[in-house]
This record gives structure tokens, sequence and C-alpha cells, in this order.
């Protein structure tokens, strides 16, 4: 069964910092991995996709990473601004064609001017 | 292009009752997943519906129905509300094939008093 593990659950950094959010799971057999932000009481916003068969994607300020052997993604966030601050969830597609997306519990950001 | 819409945006009911919370896909898309996030967790699939048939089901009861139109917009009915049915719901629209990008709607914060 997949798990999905998201360290740390909570964080809280000066504003221009750089930082790395963590998600691990269990089974390694992934068709992709997303990552999400959310905002309080909001819908998902997709940041990044990651095919399992490529190891990094990149957009803007954000740079996500996948070793799937070691079942492990990273969220790279350069030069955090304040607007970063929100829940940030990665989710893993075990089945294919998003049938069923399992998720981690999110790392809660907070960046402060 | 619109992205995935959700309405109504916040609903309250009572014990017992049905309701009905209604979904259109991002254009393009032909997939539309449901999920319940409950407050500080991540969200959990409920079901998915493609060519208007549900193709895959989590771990949630009969109480929980759906329906897809030909238009590929979707429907979630939840019968016989029970005070644990409070949450948020998600819905998320994709194209079919193995590696697409799930897309999220805001959600609909459903609350069962």
């Amino acid at each position: 069964k997949q798990e999905v593990t998201q360290i740390p659950a909570a964080l809280s950094v000066p504003e221009g910092e750089n930082l790395v959010l963590n998600c691990s799971f269990t089974d390694s057999a992934i068709y992709n991995l997303q990552w999400f932000r959310q905002d309080p009481g909001k819908g998902l916003t997709s940041l990044l996709l990651i095919q399992s068969s490529q190891r990094e994607q990149t957009s803007g300020r954000l740079n996500a990473s996948l070793d799937k052997s070691s079942g492990r993604s990273t969220l790279y966030i350069a030069a955090s601004q304040p607007g970063d601050s929100a829940t940030y969830l990665c989710a893993v597609d075990n089945a294919g064609n998003n049938r069923k997306l399992i998720w981690g519990l999110g790392t809660s950001l907070a960046v402060n001017p | 292009d619109a992205g995935v819409t959700q309405s109504p945006t916040h609903l309250i009911k009572t014990r017992g009752q049905q309701v009905t919370l209604r979904c259109s896909p991002k254009s393009g898309h032909d997939t539309v997943s449901w999920y319940q996030q409950a407050l500080g967790q991540g969200p959990q699939f409920i079901f998915q519906y493609y060519e208007e048939e549900e193709r895959q089901r989590g771990n949630f009861p009969d109480r929980f129905s759906g329906h897809q139109f030909p238009n590929y917009s979707s429907e979630l009915n939840v019968n016989a509300l029970l005070l644990g049915d409070s949450a948020l719901y998600l819905c998320a629209s994709s194209q079919v094939g193995q590696r697409t990008e799930a897309f999220f709607g805001q959600g609909t914060r459903l609350t069962v008093v």
C-alpha cells in the first residue's frame, strides 16, 4: 500500500531564504508525482508534474526532483517571498490516468517579511 | 480557459439531508475525479468518472455517488449526511492517458450541522 510522507510538517523562514520541502513514498512503481500548493480554505494549484522517467522539473523559482529508486522527491523554492506562504502537498499516481492520487499531509510554509 | 469550476463554493446542510455538488472540467479534459479533504488532512480519493462511468472508487460508502454527463461535467451526491461529511470537496480533471496532469477546482466547502 502506497504511503506518502512529507517533512517537515511546518516551516517558518525569513524572506529571501532558499528552502527544500521533502516528500517520500513507499512504493516506487509510480507513473508520476505532482506538487501542489494550497492556500487556506482554497483548492489546489498544480505547481510541477514529474513523470516517472524524469529526474527534475523547473518552473520559475521552483525546482522539483524525483529519485524513484529511493522513493523521494524534493521541492526547492529559491529566494522565498511572503506570497509563497501556503501549504505544499505532493501526490503520487500509482495507477496511471490519475485514477487515484495518493497524498501526503503537506508542509505548511510561512515566509516572514 | 476557465479551468476547473465547482459549484457551489460553500454549503451548509443538516444531518440526514442530501447534497449535490457540481464540477465542470477544464476544456479538453474528459476525466473527472472527486476528493474529500478534511481539515488538516490530505485529500482522500472518492471516485473517478470517465466516459460517463465510474472507473475507480476509493474507500467511501455507497452514500457517496456520482454521475458524469456527455459534456464531461460531473456531479457528486451524498445522501444521509453525517457530521463527519463536513469537508472541502475537490474536483480534479485530466485527459485520459497514463501520464497526464491533474488540475483542481477551488472546491466546495460543505458544513453539516
